[in-house]
């Protein structure tokens, strides 16, 4: 049981290039989220899905695509990296429902853009 | 608007000294949920409680308590007797849903401690 993993862990992008990222979950969470972390900001939702074949906008959705064909999978695409993006990117699932259970999250990619 | 504040940003005590970290949130929800995670400098999030709106209950975990008042709208968190391995950075959280019946996450900017 692997929880959450990201791909890759590190990555350096040069203006304009693009790249996706992957998360991956084994726990057959329903909701997936991507957030970016700055410091003194926090996290900050991205993206989120609340099942296979949906997703929906966060706080700070601009520059960055999501997909979810696979229930375990969550992509998160920048089309044109900017220097604004580079960040530390967390990807976390948890259970759907009124009964909350905690977000679990992957260990982060740390993104670079010059 | 929902919103999760952290007003300390930077909390440095001495070892075994007592330290409470500051959480107020606000939400229209009246079902809500609320969340400590704890980042050591390894950088990975670790789940530290989860409490409902409905409990106001406080939590003792070991040397960790957390006070939860809806009248105040303050669900604080107290480590007693601090150590080294408690310096890393805690974040509050809430989740909501909403008129979309979605639940998304939101967290306040973190308050980094250091145990010295």
């Amino acid at each position: 049981n692997a929880g959450v993993t990201q791909t890759p862990k590190f990555r350096v992008l040069k203006t304009g290039q693009s790249m996706t990222l992957l998360c991956a979950q084994d726990m057959n969470h329903e909701y997936m989220y991507w957030y970016r972390q700055d410091p003194g900001m926090g996290l900050r939702l991205i993206h989120y899905s609340v099942g296979e074949g949906t997703t929906a906008k966060g706080e700070v959705p601009d520059g960055y695509n999501v997909s979810r064909l696979k229930k375990q999978n969550f992509l998160l695409g920048l089309e044109s990296a900017a220097p604004s993006q580079t960040s530390v990117y967390f990807c976390a699932s948890t259970y759907g429902g009124q009964v909350s259970y905690e977000q679990y999250f992957g260990p982060g990619t740390r993104l670079t853009v010059t | 608007a929902q919103k999760v504040t952290q007003a300390q940003t930077e909390i440095s005590v001495v070892e075994k000294e007592d330290v409470t970290l500051d959480c107020v949130y606000e939400t229209r929800d009246t079902t809500y949920y609320l969340f400590w995670y704890k980042q050591p400098p390894s950088g990975e999030l670790v789940f530290l409680i989860r409490r409902n709106s409905f409990d106001e209950q406080n939590e003792i975990s070991g040397r960790y308590s957390w006070n939860f008042q809806k009248s105040t709208s303050s669900f604080n968190f107290t480590i007693t007797a601090s150590q080294v391995v408690d310096s890393a950075v805690y974040f509050c959280a809430l989740r909501w849903a909403g008129d979309s019946g979605t639940y998304k996450y939101i967290f306040g900017t973190g308050t980094r401690l250091k145990v010295l």
